[in-house]
């Protein structure tokens, strides 16, 4: 079945260094991917979705690209924030949606 | 803005007792989804629904059942609560026929069972 990875639990890093969390998945078909972002007691709210009209979908600073090829969707942005700090999933819907396990995002000042 | 409530917002239940998680939608989705989180595991599908009054088991669907009576209303029961079942349910929707493949959250539902 579809899966979704990803292989970083914690990312810790200092204010205005760049972020990169990683994103793998495995699907038969070509799957919507989105990016959701929860802070610290709050529901989960979409962050990025993969179908925007062919434009590198962007938001608050950061983006995500489709790399069909290595079946990645990888969110990065160019300088963390302390306000980034949160729990970020990665997942992915064909015909059922799939969520990976999470990657906490820590940023220090 | 599309809008999923719930209630109760949080819950002490004792164990082997009967609990109900309620989740409202205005958002005219056809799909609601019952997740529960735990740290370290992320969230879990635990039923669905893509109609009223049918559910579908999702990937952890033992020791809950759902019922959907409407578009708008899907409820998640515990027949017999356990203390397993403690940790946050979030309730979701979305419509892929409408192209809304993404997922709207409700704010959740912190359950303990004691």
């Amino acid at each position: 079945g579809d899966s979704v990875t990803q292989t970083e639990g914690l990312v810790t890093l200092t204010e205005g260094l760049p972020v990169m969390l990683n994103c793998t998945y495995q699907s038969t078909y070509s799957p919507f991917l989105f990016w959701y972002v929860q802070h610290l007691n709050e529901a989960p709210k979409l962050l990025l979705k993969s179908f925007t009209d062919n434009k590198r979908p962007e938001h608050q600073g950061f983006h995500a690209t489709l790399h069909k090829s290595s079946s990645s969707f990888h969110l990065q942005k160019s300088s963390a924030q302390l306000s980034d700090s949160a729990l970020y999933y990665c997942a992915s819907n064909t015909n059922k949606v799939v969520f990976g396990t999470g990657t906490r995002l820590q940023v220090l000042p | 803005e599309a809008a999923v409530t719930q209630s109760p917002r949080s819950k002490v239940a004792v164990t082997g007792g009967k609990v109900t998680l309620s989740c409202h939608q205005t958002n005219n989705h056809d799909y609601m989804y019952w997740y529960r989180q735990d740290t370290g595991h992320g969230l879990r599908l635990i039923h669905y629904s893509y109609v009223a009054d049918s559910t579908e088991k999702g990937d952890i669907p033992d020791g809950y059942k759902a019922s959907r009576p409407s578009q708008e209303n899907f409820s998640l029961i515990l027949e017999l609560a356990s203390l397993s079942q403690t940790a946050v349910y979030f309730c979701a929707s979305s419509d892929p026929g409408q192209g809304v493949y993404e997922q709207y959250f409700g704010p959740g539902t912190r359950l303990t069972v004691l």
